[in-house]
């Protein structure tokens, strides 16, 4: 049964310090990986999807990589800010053809001002 | 791009009465979707996956007679908690993958339902 792990699962950083979370599988076998955020209360947004022949994904601030052969990705957030704040989910797509996903513990960051 | 409707955002009933939440796909066809229930602090747990016109399939542990999925059509799933009670307390969430099973872009989520039972 594959199992997600996201360490740390809480985290507290000044403003403007580089970030990385952590997450792994217990099956390397991933399809896809997505990274979400929740802030408290609310629904998820996305935001990186690694596809099946892909390693890496960037948007603005954010950097995700997949190794697949550990089953291990991280999620690098570059000067981060107080708006970072929230919970960051990681989730994988065990199997092509609409799989389901699995969802990990989650990292609850922080960012001080 | 894809988008995943859920309604009601919030509901409060009483214990003993039963409460539907709905996932309507607007810009494609849903022929899966996946429901999910987040307990406050913990992660999004899989409850049972939905296929149009075939019985839910649901992950061990989870009461499918309480928890009854219907997925009618290629754009509508929903989800009932029969004779709700305070521990059905929860955050549900629903996701559908992209239409065709292409990996071009990620599952999309509806934007959940917090159920409070009193």
């Amino acid at each position: 049964k594959q199992e997600v792990t996201q360490i740390p699962a809480a985290l507290s950083v000044p403003e403007g310090e580089n970030l990385v979370l952590n997450c792994s599988f217990t099956d390397s076998a991933i399809y896809n990986l997505q990274w979400f955020r929740q802030d408290p209360g609310k629904g998820l947004t996305s935001l990186l999807l690694i596809q099946s022949s892909q390693r890496e994904q960037t948007s603005g601030r954010l950097n995700a990589s997949l190794d697949k052969s550990s089953g291990r990705s991280t999620l690098y957030i570059a000067a981060s800010q107080p708006g970072d704040s929230a919970t960051y989910l990681c989730a994988g797509q065990q199997y092509s053809s609409a799989s389901k996903i699995i969802f990990g513990s989650g990292t609850r960051l922080s960012i001080r001002p | 791009g894809a988008v995943v409707s859920q309604h009601p955002s919030w509901v409060i009933c009483k214990s003993g009465t039963s409460v539907k939440i709905e996932c309507r796909s607007l810009d494609f066809q849903a022929t899966t979707m996946f429901w999910y229930r987040q307990f406050p602090k913990q992660s999004l747990m899989l409850m049972a996956t939905s296929n149009e016109g075939s019985k839910a399939t649901y992950e061990q542990g989870v009461e499918k007679d309480k928890f009854l999925i219907n997925h009618a059509s290629l754009t509508l799933s929903t989800l009932t908690v029969t004779s709700a009670h305070p521990e059905d307390s929860s955050f549900y969430i629903c996701s559908a993958p992209p239409e065709g099973g292409t990996d071009a872009y990620g599952y999309t989520f509806g934007s959940g339902t917090r159920l409070t039972v009193v």
